[in-house]
């Protein structure tokens, strides 16, 4: 099994453009995440889905967009990027509900920058 | 409102020595708290987890122990390692909910 893949593992964006991150698991995991990680800052979740077609917003979603067609991708859209966009994104999943002590695996993330 | 506070936010310890990081939590309803290790240019994984039910768990050098009455649990690192040198995330969680982070503490493991 790959786990958890993402790809670009690197970006650099102009203000204003658009661009998808992709994510691919392999263990047929229900639950998928979006996550922003800055510097000092933690792990911030944007967007999670607990099954395809089922999407719902965590703490930060704003400027972020995302679609669950199949259980194996979860991609997240970023329209009009930003500065305050720059960060390391990392998408994660997981068995079950993280509250029956299933372990959530993370990709390597995407290292965006946002000029 | 859901939140975890983690500290230190950095540390530094000899090797050999006791790793001590500390979390704290304010929602009575978390009944899984997980620590994750990230290691520079990789993604968190998951170290070691405690339920409430359970004051202490041990992990080979990593022990988790909980205090549920103070609303705290902590991350030892026994003999502490260079190669233990990451950042650690705590975390809570309840029922359905998505996991709640602490912002994270580096460890620096000094020989």
């Amino acid at each position: 099994n790959a786990g958890v893949t993402q790809t670009p593992k690197f970006r650099i964006l102009k203000i204003g453009q658009s661009m998808t991150l992709q994510c691919t698991q392999d263990m047929n995991h229900n639950y998928m995440y979006w996550y922003r990680q800055d510097p000092g800052m933690g792990l911030k979740l944007i967007y999670y889905s607990v099954g395809a077609g089922i999407t719902d917003k965590g703490e930060v979603p704003n400027g972020y967009n995302v679609s669950r067609s199949t259980t194996e991708d979860f991609p997240l859209r970023l329209e009009l990027a930003a500065p305050s966009q720059t960060s390391v994104y990392f998408c994660a999943s997981s068995g079950q509900t993280s509250g029956g002590g299933d372990t959530q695996y993370f990709g390597p993330g995407t290292r965006l920058t946002v000029l | 409102q859901q939140q975890v506070k983690q500290s230190p936010q950095s540390l530094i310890v000899q090797k050999g020595g006791i790793s001590i990081i500390n979390c704290a939590y304010e929602n009575t309803a978390f009944d899984y708290f997980p620590w994750y290790q990230q290691f520079p240019g990789k993604g968190p994984a998951l170290l070691i987890a405690i339920r409430p039910d359970v004051s202490e768990k041990k992990e080979g050098r990593f022990t988790i122990s909980f205090n549920k009455s103070a609303k705290q649990f902590s991350l030892h690192i026994m003999d502490s390692q260079p190669g233990d040198s990451a950042t650690y995330f705590c975390a809570a969680l309840s029922g359905n909910t998505p996991l709640v982070f602490g912002k994270g503490t580096r460890l620096s493991v000094i020989a």
